[in-house]
C-alpha cells in the first residue's frame, strides 16, 4: 500500500495564494486521480478538486488542482484567499484495492 | 438535489454490534460506487470500505477485515455498513462518499463506551 503526505498546518494571509502539497508515497501519483476535501470546524468534508484537476459545480475558480510527476506529488491551490478558506483539507487516492487519505492540513487565514 | 444521508449511528457498549445506513437521492444511485469513511475526535479522514455499483467488487481497510461489512441495496438506494465485535476506538463519525464527482453525507456518530 501507499501513503499519502501532507504538511500538518499552514498559514497565509488574505488575499494572497497558497499552495498545499500531498506527497504519494510509493507507485505514480498519475497513476490514479487524487481528490481534495475542505473540512471546517464541526461540518462534514465537502470535495473542492476531483479527478485531480475538476471543479465541482460551485466551487470557485480560485480552488485549483495539479499533479506533478517529478515530485510525485499532487498539489491544491488556492488564490485570493479568503477568511472562509480557513479549514481542514484533505488529499485522497487510490490503488488497486484501497483507498487512501492523506493526514490533512490545516489551513489558516490570518 | 444530490443527498446523502447516514443513520443509525449512536451509544453501544464494547462488543456489541450496529448497522449503519447510508440513503441516497437525486441522481443513478446503481451507477455509482461508494465508501464508507470514519473521522475519530480530533482525527482525521479514515477509509474503510468500498463496494462498486452491482456489489461485485468490495473492498475493505486491513485493519476492518473481519469487523466490518459493506453491502448495498440498490432497490432501496441504500448503502450498509454492519460493524460487528465493536471496541471504543471504533466511536468516530461514520461518513458516506459517493464516487464520481464526490458527494458527502453529514455523518452519523457512533460511540462506543461501556
Amino acid at each position: 500500500n501507499f501513503m499519502l503526505t501532507q504538511p500538518h498546518s499552514v498559514s497565509e494571509s488574505p488575499g494572497k495564494t497558497i499552495t498545499l502539497s500531498c506527497t504519494r508515497s510509493s507507485g505514480s501519483i498519475a497513476s490514479a486521480y487524487v481528490q481534495w476535501f475542505q473540512q471546517r470546524p464541526g461540518s462534514a468534508p465537502t470535495t473542492v478538486v476531483y479527478e485531480s484537476d475538476q471543479r465541482p459545480s460551485g466551487v470557485p475558480d480560485r480552488f485549483s488542482g495539479s499533479i506533478d510527476s517529478s515530485s510525485n506529488s499532487a498539489s491544491l491551490t488556492i488564490s485570493g484567499l479568503k477568511t472562509e478558506d480557513e479549514a481542514d483539507y484533505y488529499c485522497h487516492s487510490y490503488a488497486s484495492a484501497s483507498r487512501v487519505f492523506g493526514g490533512g492540513t490545516r489551513l489558516t487565514v490570518l | 438535489e444530490e443527498k446523502l444521508v447516514e443513520s443509525g449511528g449512536g451509544l453501544v457498549k464494547p462488543g456489541e454490534s450496529l448497522r449503519l445506513s447510508c440513503a441516497a437521492s437525486g441522481f443513478d444511485f446503481s451507477s455509482f460506487s461508494f465508501s464508507w469513511v470514519r473521522q475519530a475526535p480530533g482525527k482525521g479522514l479514515e477509509w474503510l470500505s468500498s463496494i462498486n455499483g452491482g456489489s461485485s467488487l468490495i473492498y475493505h481497510a486491513d485493519s476492518m477485515k473481519g469487523r466490518f461489512t459493506i453491502s448495498r441495496d440498490n432497490a432501496k438506494n441504500s448503502v450498509f455498513l454492519q460493524m460487528n465485535t465493536l471496541r471504543a476506538e471504533d466511536t468516530a463519525v461514520y461518513y458516506c462518499l459517493r464516487d464520481g464527482v464526490p458527494l458527502w453525507g453529514p455523518g452519523t456518530l457512533v460511540t462506543v463506551s461501556s
